[in-house]
C-alpha cells in the first residue's frame, strides 16, 4: 500500500509570491489533515477534511491559507501571498478513522 | 502556558536501557493520547494511541495515561540505537470538541548509543 505522499518535497519561494502544495493520501482514508510547523515550535493543526468537506479549520492561519480537496481524493494547500512567517515544513496525515495515523514526508517551504 | 509540555531532550542512554518519555497536559477535557515517532527529514510515524486513562501496551513499547496527574508516557524496554528519534506526544479532546484537532507537544530527541 503506497503511503502518504506530499509534492513538493521542499519549495523556495519570494515574500509575495504564492506557493501551492499538494497531498495524496492513501486510497480510500477519507480523513485528510493538514498540520504545520514552524522552526522550533510544536506541530499545529491546520484543517481536517472528511472526504471533500471541511470539517474544523480552526488552524487555518489568516485568509491567505486556502485549502481544497477536489473529489474527497487529494489535497491542496494554497498561499497567496506567502509572508516570511510562512516558512515552516507542512504535513498531511490521512486516516480511515478519527486517528491521524499515516503521515506524509512534509513539504518544506522557505519564504524569503 | 502551552496545552502540552514536552521536555526537548536530548535524551542519551545505552543500548539495552529502559527509555521513560513524558508529557504533561493542561486540558481535562483531552480524552485520545497518541505517541508518534519521527526520524530527521521524515514525517511522524504513529506507534500508539490510548483512549481515556490506562495503560497500552506493544512489543517493546507501553504508553501510560494518568489523567489525574494530566501525565502520558512512553516506555520502551530494551531499546536499540533504531529507536534515536525524536519522540512526539498529541491529545485531542474529540468529544468536547467535536472534532479531531490533535494538540502536539514540541517532542524529545532520543539517542540510544550502542
Amino acid at each position: 500500500e503506497a503511503g502518504v505522499t506530499q509534492f513538493p518535497s521542499h519549495s523556495v519561494i519570494e515574500k509575495g509570491q504564492t506557493v501551492t502544495l499538494r497531498c495524496d493520501p492513501i486510497s480510500g482514508h477519507d480523513n485528510l489533515y493538514w498540520y504545520r510547523r514552524v522552526m522550533g515550535k510544536e506541530i499545529k493543526f491546520l484543517l481536517h477534511f472528511v472526504k471533500e468537506s471541511k470539517q474544523d479549520e480552526s488552524g487555518m492561519p489568516n485568509n491567505r491559507f486556502l485549502a481544497e480537496r477536489t473529489g474527497g481524493t487529494y489535497s491542496t494547500l494554497k498561499v497567496q501571498p506567502a509572508e516570511l512567517e510562512d516558512s515552516g515544513v507542512y504535513f498531511c496525515a490521512s486516516s480511515r478513522g478519527s486517528v491521524a495515523e499515516y503521515f506524509g514526508p512534509g513539504t518544506r517551504l522557505t519564504v524569503t | 502556558q502551552k496545552e502540552v509540555e514536552q521536555d526537548p531532550g536530548p535524551l542519551s542512554v545505552p543500548e539495552g536501557a529502559i527509555v521513560s518519555l513524558n508529557c504533561t497536559y493542561s486540558n481535562s477535557a483531552f480524552q485520545y493520547f497518541m505517541w508518534y515517532r519521527q526520524y530527521s527529514r521524515k514525517g511522524p510515524e504513529l506507534l500508539m494511541y490510548t483512549y481515556s486513562s490506562g495503560n497500552k501496551e506493544d512489543g517493546r513499547f507501553t504508553a501510560q495515561v494518568d489523567k489525574s496527574s494530566k501525565y502520558i508516557s512512553l516506555f520502551i524496554r530494551d531499546s536499540q540505537p533504531s529507536d534515536s528519534a525524536t519522540y512526539l506526544c498529541a491529545m485531542s479532546d474529540a468529544f468536547a470538541s467535536g472534532t479531531y484537532k490533535y494538540i502536539f507537544g514540541t517532542g524529545t530527541r532520543l539517542k540510544v548509543l550502542a
